[in-house]
């Protein structure tokens, strides 16, 4: 079946270094991408966004890059701060959206 | 209101007993989804709404588990009969949609739901 999934469960960053969070989806035929962040207690928060007719779109100290080819899709966050600290997700979206199990951040001081 | 809201936020219920929970989507969504999280896990799928049409309802583990919406308005998740592996965090999503697609996806904070 379709899955979405993240290559590493859990990712160690120092603070001020860029961080590169990857994920991995099988269904082709999702049109539109989503990152989000959850903190402790929270519920997912969006972070950015990319529809399937682009390759790259770039926000506040985020970029999220699609490669359709591969079907790969990561987060890079730059000049990672304390508050980056949390679990990421990204999700595929044909009609509903489709989550890998998350990567845990953790932000080195 | 701004966002989507979830409540109760917090439910602690015996097992056995029924349990309903409820989101209020952001205005002007006319999709809303139930997901399930499970400790340290990632969101499982459990329905779709989308307008009118009918429900997916292919995420749904079990015939103990149901949601109603009406309209484009508020939706409620029942649980009937509450098992202690019920337990977990459920969150509402809403979304807009256009020709583009769906888009907009805004979650809840979840209502944590403990069965004892």
């Amino acid at each position: 079946g379709e899955s979405v999934g993240l290559h590493l469960p859990t990712l160690s960053v120092q603070e001020g270094d860029n961080s590169i969070i990857n994920c991995a989806y099988s269904n082709s035929a999702s049109d539109y991408f989503i990152w989000y962040k959850q903190e402790s207690g929270k519920g997912p928060q969006f972070i950015i966004d990319i529809r399937s007719n682009m390759d790259k779109r770039q926000g506040q100290r985020v970029t999220v890059l699609l490669n359709k080819t591969v079907k790969h899709l990561s987060l890079q966050i730059a000049a990672t701060q304390p508050g980056d600290s949390a679990v990421y997700f990204c999700a595929e979206a044909y009609y509903k959206l489709s989550f890998g199990a998350g990567t845990t951040v953790t932000v080195r001081a | 209101g701004a966002g989507v809201s979830q409540s109760p936020s917090n439910k602690v219920t015996e097992k056995g007993k029924d349990v309903e929970l409820r989101c209020d989507p952001i205005s002007g969504h006319t999709a809303l989804y139930w997901y399930r999280q499970r400790l340290g896990q990632g969101l499982e799928f459990l329905i779709y709404f989308q307008g009118n049409s009918a429900p997916d309802k292919s995420g749904l583990p079990s015939d103990r588990f149901s949601a109603e919406r009406t309209g484009e308005s508020v939706s409620t998740l029942t649980i009937q009969r509450t098992q202690q592996e019920d337990s977990a965090v459920y969150l509402c999503a809403s979304s807009k949609t256009d020709t583009t697609g769906n888009y907009g996806y805004t979650f809840g904070s979840g209502t944590r739901l403990t069965v004892v």
